[in-house]
């Protein structure tokens, strides 16, 4: 059963650092991994995804990386601001049973001005 | 594109209650998909579709169905509310499962 692990569960730091935001998981037989922003109250927003044959994406500050024979993506994000407060979500589609993406529980992220 | 909408926003029931969540997207995806999302457990997946007339079960499907008439469409409905459905219910698309999963802004439940 694919297993998903995002550490630490709560992350805050000062304005300005670089940070990561890391996400385990169980089978490497994945299709894609993809990472979401969720403000509280609100639905998940679609940061990047990564197809299992790529090793990186970027959008703007952040890059997202994946290692799937580690079973490890990691989410970067440069120069943090407090609008990038939110929890940060990674979920993996499997290869078998494609139609269901499996979620991490969230990194909780608080930047501080 | 309005992309993925959900009505209503909220929603409160008492036990026994039944209703329909309302799911559309104006993207022309095939796939759609029902996950709730609950403290301390994550999304979990409910129903999903991979086309009009399509649907299958997720893993947490017990006390809701759903329908895919139309490819803009995805209803789920709660046959006879109960107290463990309270939950914020999201709606999902993709054209297809290589692609962006994009969701809907979710609906919070209430079943007293």
């Amino acid at each position: 059963k694919q297993e998903v692990t995002q550490i630490p569960a709560a992350l805050s730091v000062p304005e300005g650092e670089n940070l990561v935001l890391n996400c385990s998981f169980t089978d490497s037989a994945i299709y894609n991994l993809q990472w979401f922003r969720q403000d509280p109250g609100k639905g998940l927003t679609s940061l990047l995804l990564i197809q299992s044959s790529q090793r990186e994406q970027t959008s703007g500050r952040l890059n997202a990386s994946l290692d799937k024979s580690s079973g490890r993506s990691t989410l970067y994000i440069a120069a943090s601001q407090p609008g990038d407060s939110a929890t940060y979500l990674c979920a993996v589609r499997k290869i078998q049973g494609a139609q269901k993406l499996v979620f991490g529980q969230g990194t909780r992220l608080t930047i501080n001005p | 594109n309005a992309g993925v909408t959900q009505t209503p926003k909220f929603q409160v029931l008492k036990t026994g209650q039944s209703m329909t969540l309302q799911c559309a997207q104006d993207m022309n995806h095939e796939y759609m998909s029902w996950y709730r999302q609950d403290p301390g457990m994550g999304l979990r997946l409910i129903h999903y579709s991979v086309g009009a007339g399509i649907t299958d079960q997720g893993e947490v499907p017990n006390g809701y169905n759903v329908s895919r008439s139309t490819t803009e469409d995805f209803p789920l409905r709660l046959l006879s509310a109960a107290p463990s459905q309270t939950s914020v219910y999201f709606c999902a698309s993709s054209n297809d499962r290589a692609n962006t999963q994009y969701f809907g802004p979710g609906t919070r439940l209430t079943v007293l």
